[in-house]
């Protein structure tokens, strides 16, 4: 069984620029989160799908980010125009269960805005 | 908002010996699930163990245990005879158990390194 892939693994981009990260989940869990991770810092939620509505987008940063996940699949999320503070490791993570607990997570995929 | 803490960023631990890694939350809800996860370089995180706030007993995997303290609002991982496999980052994680209570809070994370 394929677990959650995340594209890119890293992307470098000038401030100002736009970037979009893909998500695909395990197929069948119908809960996809997004987390992000600041050097040092703690992972932080950004929000919660489950199937393709957002149950919880209380950790979206702004309004330059914006998620979406079409169908009820795979997820993107978006940030335009890129500030420096948004660099980071972009984590997703579903799940089928939230009983469970278990999260399965994507490696991450890595921004830098320069 | 409900916070965790990690207070060691980094740990080591010789091969074969016992490391704790500890960690701290703050929470005002008495029904709640406390995680382990890593996430050995370069790879995805993982759970590790799993532990329901309303049971008394300790959780063990294996080779990992845990030390749920919860009026001192603690959750310490043991991991024994400890492998070179075990050298990763170590995310300790709170989820609220009440209704709407999808909100996974993790800590800084520990950086565990394994001596040969």
């Amino acid at each position: 069984e394929a677990g959650v892939t995340q594209f890119p693994s890293h992307s470098v981009i000038e401030k100002g620029q736009t970037v979009t990260l893909r998500c695909d989940p395990i197929s069948g869990h119908d809960n996809l989160y997004w987390y992000r991770r600041v050097m040092g810092k703690e992972i932080k939620f950004l929000l919660h799908f489950v199937k393709e509505s957002k149950q919880d987008e209380s950790g979206m940063p702004n309004n330059r980010f914006l998620a979406e996940r079409t169908g009820g699949t795979y997820s993107t999320l978006k940030v335009q125009p890129a500030e420096l503070e948004d660099s980071g490791v972009y984590f997703c993570a579903s799940s089928q269960d939230l009983n469970t607990g278990e999260l399965f997570f994507g490696e991450g995929s890595r921004l830098t805005v320069l | 908002a409900q916070t965790v803490t990690q207070s060691q960023p980094e740990m080591s631990v010789q091969e074969a010996e016992t490391v704790t890694l500890s960690c701290t939350y703050d929470t005002s809800e008495s029904d709640y699930y406390l995680f382990w996860y890593k996430q050995p370089p370069s790879r995805q995180m993982i759970l590790v163990i799993r532990q329901e706030a309303y049971k008394q007993q300790n959780a063990t995997e294996n080779r990992f245990s845990v030390n749920f303290q919860k009026a001192a609002k603690s959750f310490s991982l043991k991991i024994s005879d400890s492998q070179l496999g075990d050298a990763a980052m170590y995310f300790c994680a709170y989820r609220s158990d009440q209704k709407g209570g999808n909100q996974f809070y993790f800590g800084t994370g520990t950086s565990l390194t394994v001596i040969p």
